[in-house]
């Protein structure tokens, strides 16, 4: 079964400028999540997804952050424009539903800003 | 509220056990769960617990829960160098999906 594939894997950008993340959950997950992990610290998640109706957007940036999944499959995420404090791992995460216990992960997006 | 707190780092000699502890403090909690990452990859679940249960065995992973404390610990058997890593402990509420995760133990296993 293949898992959640994530692109890009790096990611270098200067401030202010904008960037997009995809994210391609497993076959058949209903549910997608973005999380963001700072370097030292564990994931927080930014938003949730419940096929292409949003969940849980209560710690996304929206200023500056926007998601989307608009056939309830892929995802990506933007950020426009990047701030220094965006430094961090972009991690897609996928279940079969909200209420299962298991969510698997992507091995992230790092993005650096400069 | 919702925390999560673990201690950050954790040395132990090839062949010991290591235990890693978590406290948290959301009552409502469902799942608790063990994440484990290497450098420079994404989140490998190793094992998870259902709040209503205080102990399960996978292998050589043990994990204990004392709701009463609210405390939870994964505990690896046999410990080799593979297993150098960082662990992460989460919590997750019924019907949300969302997870609550710890700042993370690093494990060093010294051979």
């Amino acid at each position: 079964e293949a898992g959640v594939a994530q692109s890009p894997r790096y990611k270098i950008i200067e401030k202010r400028q904008s960037v997009a993340f995809w994210c391609n959950p497993i076959s058949g997950h209903a549910t997608l999540y973005w999380y963001q992990q700072i370097l030292g610290q564990g994931p927080k998640l930014l938003i949730q997804f419940q096929n292409n109706g949003v969940v849980d957007d209560s710690q996304l940036p929206k200023d500056r952050f926007s998601a989307e999944r608009l056939k309830g499959v892929d995802s990506t995420l933007k950020i426009q424009p990047a701030k220094l404090e965006d430094s961090a791992v972009y991690l897609c995460a996928s279940s079969l539903n909200f209420d299962t216990e298991k969510l698997f992960f992507g091995s992230g997006t790092q993005l650096s800003v400069l | 509220g919702e925390d999560v707190e673990q201690s950050l780092f954790l040395s132990v000699r090839e062949g010991d056990s290591s235990v890693i502890n978590c406290t948290y403090t959301d009552s409502s909690s469902t799942y608790l769960y063990w994440y484990k990452q290497e450098p420079g990859a994404g989140l490998q679940l190793l094992t998870y617990i259902f709040s209503n249960m205080d102990m399960k065995q996978d292998q050589r992973l043990t994990v204990l829960l004392n709701k009463k404390d609210k405390h939870l610990s994964l505990r690896i058997a046999d410990t080799q160098t593979g297993d150098s890593a960082i662990y992460f402990c989460a919590e997750s509420k019924s019907n949300t999906g969302k997870l609550i995760f710890g700042q993370g133990t690093t494990l060093q296993v010294k051979p």
